[in-house]
């Protein structure tokens, strides 16, 4: 079974709106961290937020927030005012805590922001 | 600070070359890990390291070798290389392994098997 599944190949978003991108995950391992990274098209993975599955509040970092639904195993990615530099792929990764040597990465979603 | 940086930035061997991929990190990092990453497949994990003089498989290892002779840096290598080979290949290190160990990435080398 996939550890991590993102479901949206591709998102469009109008500049300045917010967008929701999904991410639902797989473990039995009760201590787990969830995380988003950004792929612009130069190619490097930029860290953008995390959450600990013992995480009461959701994350937030800046325009990022990660809507956690413990019980649904979702950790959907927001993005307010999206920007034209938001343009990119992004994906959803977990780190398990037992067997924490590996990452388990998402296919991606690939975000492009319409003027 | 640096960093992690991988050297070469692009590849392209011919079938049956072999070569090596050096990353190197500065921030006295345990843990460090080679990935490759293909159109729709996400990144998926080839070899780790969890310190100096140890590695271990990951998901993709068939193929790859790697060492770790010192700490800061992490070479794959690539005895024969194959035409199921051409990628793009990230190095990530972190500083443990806990869940909220977020992993810091290279720019990626850009390999093409002919």
């Amino acid at each position: 079974a996939q550890k991590i599944t993102q479901t949206q190949p591709g998102m469009f978003v109008q500049e300045k709106e917010a967008v929701t991108l999904d991410c639902t995950y797989d473990t039995s391992d009760p201590s787990y961290g969830l995380f988003w990274y950004k792929q612009p098209s130069s190619g490097e993975m930029i860290f953008l937020i995390y959450q600990g599955s013992y995480d009461q509040q959701n994350a937030t970092e800046g325009r990022y927030s990660l809507n956690f639904q413990k019980a649904r195993k979702s950790a959907n990615l927001v993005i307010s005012a999206s920007q034209l530099g938001d343009s990119a792929m992004y994906f959803c990764a977990m780190r398990e805590g037992t067997s924490g040597n590996q990452f388990y990465f998402g296919t991606g979603t690939s975000l492009t922001v319409i003027p | 600070n640096a960093g992690v940086t991988q050297t070469p930035k692009f590849r392209v061997l011919k079938t049956g070359q072999s070569m090596t991929l050096l990353c190197a990190q500065d921030m006295n990092h345990e843990y460090m890990y080679w990935y490759r990453q293909d159109p729709g497949m996400g990144l998926r994990l080839i070899h780790y390291s969890v310190g100096e003089g140890t590695t271990a498989k990951g998901e993709v290892p068939d193929g790859y070798n790697v060492s770790r002779l010192k700490k800061q840096n992490f070479l794959l290598g690539l005895e024969s290389a194959a035409p199921s080979q051409t990628s793009v290949y990230f190095c990530a290190s972190s500083q443990y392994r806990r869940p909220k160990d977020t992993q810091y990435f290279g720019p990626g080398t850009r390999l093409t098997v002919l």
